[in-house]
């Protein structure tokens, strides 16, 4: 059975103070890796796809890399807009995807 | 270019009832898929449809079925509700001709259900 793990659960940062969000994954014959942003009362919004191990995608703060095992989403001198909780998933051979229970994270101003 | 939409947005039902929900895809989009979201279990995958036929599901009782019309546009569908079934339901649309989600999947704003 395929399985996404994230860590922490909440983070709360200062503007400005770096960090990174874990997902660690099990799932056979992995197809792709997505993260995603969720804001409350909104639906979640994509963010980056992830395909083999090494890769990296940025995106203004964010930057996204992948391993075997795990993916981190790096978060570069965030900004209070960045507060939002932070999905992962992964897709393998069977083409559904299995999400983590997600990262909330709070910047503070 | 306008988003998805998912109607109603709100909905109130009581145990044994059966309700239908509808999505709207981006035009042009012809996978549309169907979540479950709950605090408990966060993200689930209920099923895909592509081309008007169900391409892939996730593991959920058959008490939970979709269909999606030749326009692209999808319902899904509770039977005999729960006080479980309580959620939000998100519904994704992408370009995907492969299967999956390995296309940018965009999700609408949900449906939340709420069974007493």
């Amino acid at each position: 059975e395929d399985q996404v793990t994230q860590s922490p659960e909440a983070l709360r940062l200062q503007e400005g103070e770096s960090s990174s969000l874990n997902c660690s994954y099990t799932v056979s014959g992995l197809r792709g890796l997505f993260w995603y942003r969720q804001d409350p009362g909104k639906g979640p919004e994509f963010l980056f796809t992830l395909y083999s191990a090494g890769e990296e995608k940025e995106k203004e703060r964010l930057k996204a890399t992948l391993t075997k095992k795990e993916s981190f989403l790096h978060i570069t001198a965030p900004k209070p807009e960045d507060s939002a909780t932070y999905l992962c998933a992964g897709e393998g051979g069977s083409y559904i995807p299995t999400f983590g229970r997600g990262t909330s994270l709070i910047v503070h101003p | 270019k306008a988003g998805v939409t998912q109607t109603p947005r709100y909905l109130i039902k009581t145990r044994g009832q059966q309700v239908t929900l509808s999505c709207s895809p981006i035009s042009g989009h012809r996978s549309v898929s169907w979540y479950q979201q709950t605090p408990g279990q966060g993200l689930q995958f209920l099923f895909e449809y592509f081309s008007e036929t169900q391409r892939n599901k996730g593991n959920f009782p058959g008490r939970f079925s979709g269909r999606q019309f030749s326009n692209s546009r999808s319902e899904m569908n509770v039977s005999t509700l729960e006080l479980g079934d309580s959620a939000l339901y998100l519904c994704a649309s992408s370009l995907s001709t492969s299967g999956g989600i390995q296309e940018t999947q965009y999700f609408g704003p949900g449906t939340r259900l709420l069974v007493l």
